[in-house]
């Protein structure tokens, strides 16, 4: 079985504060990508990396960075959170390669942060 | 105009029946189409992806019509555990691009 784990189910955390959200996957996936999850606007992509240290910005990349150090790891950064930025965060991972990056993909459980 | 839209429902349906969802889509350069199913408080997976030609798989049908831009998903014999959120998704071939609807409500009713 294919399993996405994320490093927190909830979090709340303070305006300005640095914040890490960490997912692993075990399946040698190659892609893995950030969402996150908003009643009325649905799964919106954040970042996604389709190899270890690549990145490419999603749809709303502004006020997040990713990193990718190893294939199995993949991590969001709230540089300084806003309240804004609460959210339902959802990682994924797929296989392929960038070459076949509309491959089904996996979710991990999810990590809903909430700034005050 | 949002890239994807789906009517949200709910649909409430009483067991036995059928019912068809229907996405549409706003680029005409998007390649690639699936329907995601989410449980409450759950994590999406992925139901069946659609293909040009139409594709079934058991109780589920899911069709693409490129000339109008929608995708359609029809459950027949519906069950009490197709009670969940069916999410469209879209993904055009630059493949940074995935668009997920904001999905549709469907409930079950015994």
């Amino acid at each position: 079985d294919v399993k996405v784990t994320q490093s927190s189910r909830y979090l709340v955390k303070r305006t300005g504060e640095k914040v890490f959200l960490e997912c692993v996957q075990d399946m040698d996936h190659e892609n893995m990508f950030w969402y996150r999850q908003d009643p009325g606007l649905g799964l919106r992509l954040i970042y996604f990396s389709y190899d270890v240290k690549m990145k490419e910005k999603g749809d709303i990349p502004e006020g997040y960075s990713v990193s990718r150090e190893k294939k199995e790891r993949f991590s969001l950064i709230l540089e300084s959170a806003s309240t804004n930025q609460t959210s339902m965060y959802l990682c994924a991972s797929s296989s392929g390669g960038r070459a076949e990056i509309s491959n089904e993909q996996f979710f991990g459980p999810g990590t809903r942060l909430t700034v005050l | 105009r949002k890239e994807v839209e789906q009517d949200p429902g709910p649909f409430n349906v009483p067991e036995g029946a059928t019912v068809a969802f229907n996405c549409t889509y706003s680029n005409s350069a998007s390649q690639s189409f699936f329907w995601y199913r989410q449980d409450c408080r759950k994590e999406p997976k992925l139901l069946m992806s659609v293909y040009s030609s139409g594709n079934e798989d058991g109780r589920f049908t899911a069709q693409l019509n490129r000339a109008s831009q929608y995708i359609s998903l029809l459950i027949r014999d519906s069950k009490l555990s197709d009670s969940a959120t069916y999410l469209c998704v879209v993904n055009l071939f630059t493949g940074n691009q995935f668009y997920f609807g904001t999905g549709t409500s469907l409930t079950v009713i015994p």
